[in-house]
C-alpha cells in the first residue's frame, strides 16, 4: 500500500497523559499536513510542513501540541497533558508541491484519540 | 473560515444522479474549486477540481458557473457506496479549509 499511513489507528488515554501519533506520507510528497476532526465537523487545519520545515501553525495548536518532521519524511504529532477536549480524529495528509499551484492532498485513515 | 456554503444534507435515490450544489461567491480569480468526500470513519478522499471550465473524471463531473460564484458536483449514477459527507473547498496555494459539508444519503 503506497498511500498515507497513520499509527496508531486508535488511542485511549487518561487525562494528563502524553500521546504521540505518527504519519508516513506518500514517499515523494514534500508537503505534510495535520488536521483535527471532531464529530459532525469538517477537518480543522492544525499545521503543515514543507519538507522538514514547519511553515504554518493554526491557533488551534496550543503549546501542549508539537509536531515534527525531522528528515522531511514521516511526521509525529505529540499532545502533552491531554485533556478531554482533545478527543478527536487526527488526520494526516500529504501532497506534492511543485511551486505552481495547489495539488490535491491525500489523506490517511486517521488516529482516533479518546481521552478519559 | 470556509469560503463556501453547502446544504447540510441531501437524499438521492440509488441509480439516479446526485447533484450537490456549492456557493462560493467570494472566490477570486486564481482560486480553484475542489471537492472531497469522507465516508464514515475514513479520511477525506479527493474527487475532482476545476478553475473555470467544467471537468469530468471517472468519479464525477464538476460544473462551474460562468461567474464562478457557484458550482455543482454531479455523481451520474449514485450508489449506496456514495453515501458520505461531501466537502466543497476553494483555495489557491495553501492549506485546505473545510466547512461542514453536505451529508449525502443514497437511498435504495
Amino acid at each position: 500500500d503506497t498511500g498515507v499511513s497513520q499509527d496508531p489507528r486508535h488511542k485511549i488515554t487518561k487525562r494528563g497523559q502524553n500521546v504521540t501519533f505518527r504519519c508516513d506520507p506518500i514517499s515523494e510528497h514534500n508537503r505534510l499536513y495535520w488536521y483535527r476532526q471532531t464529530l459532525g465537523q469538517g477537518p480543522e487545519f492544525l499545521t503543515y510542513f514543507q519538507n522538514e520545515a514547519q511553515l504554518e501553525k493554526s491557533r488551534l495548536l496550543s503549546d501542549r501540541f508539537s509536531a515534527e518532521r525531522p528528515k522531511g519524511s514521516f511526521s509525529t504529532l505529540e499532545i502533552q497533558r491531554t485533556e478531554q477536549g482533545d478527543s478527536a480524529m487526527y488526520l494526516c495528509a500529504s501532497s506534492l508541491d511543485l511551486g505552481v499551484t495547489y495539488n490535491e492532498q491525500f489523506f490517511g485513515p486517521g488516529t482516533r484519540l479518546t481521552v478519559l | 473560515d470556509a469560503k463556501t456554503t453547502q446544504p447540510p444534507s441531501m437524499d438521492c435515490a440509488e441509480g439516479r444522479a446526485a447533484n450537490l450544489p456549492c456557493n462560493h461567491s467570494t472566490i477570486s480569480g486564481n482560486e480553484y474549486v475542489y471537492w472531497y468526500r469522507q465516508i464514515h470513519s475514513q479520511g477525506p478522499q479527493y474527487i475532482i477540481h476545476g478553475l473555470k471550465n467544467n471537468e469530468t473524471n471517472e468519479m464525477a463531473s464538476l460544473i462551474i458557473t460562468e461567474d464562478r460564484k457557484s458550482s455543482t458536483l454531479i455523481l451520474p449514477h449514485a450508489t449506496l457506496r456514495d453515501t458520505a459527507v461531501y466537502y466543497c473547498i476553494v483555495l489557491s496555494y495553501d492549506k485546505v479549509i473545510f466547512g461542514p459539508g453536505t451529508s449525502l444519503s443514497v437511498i435504495p
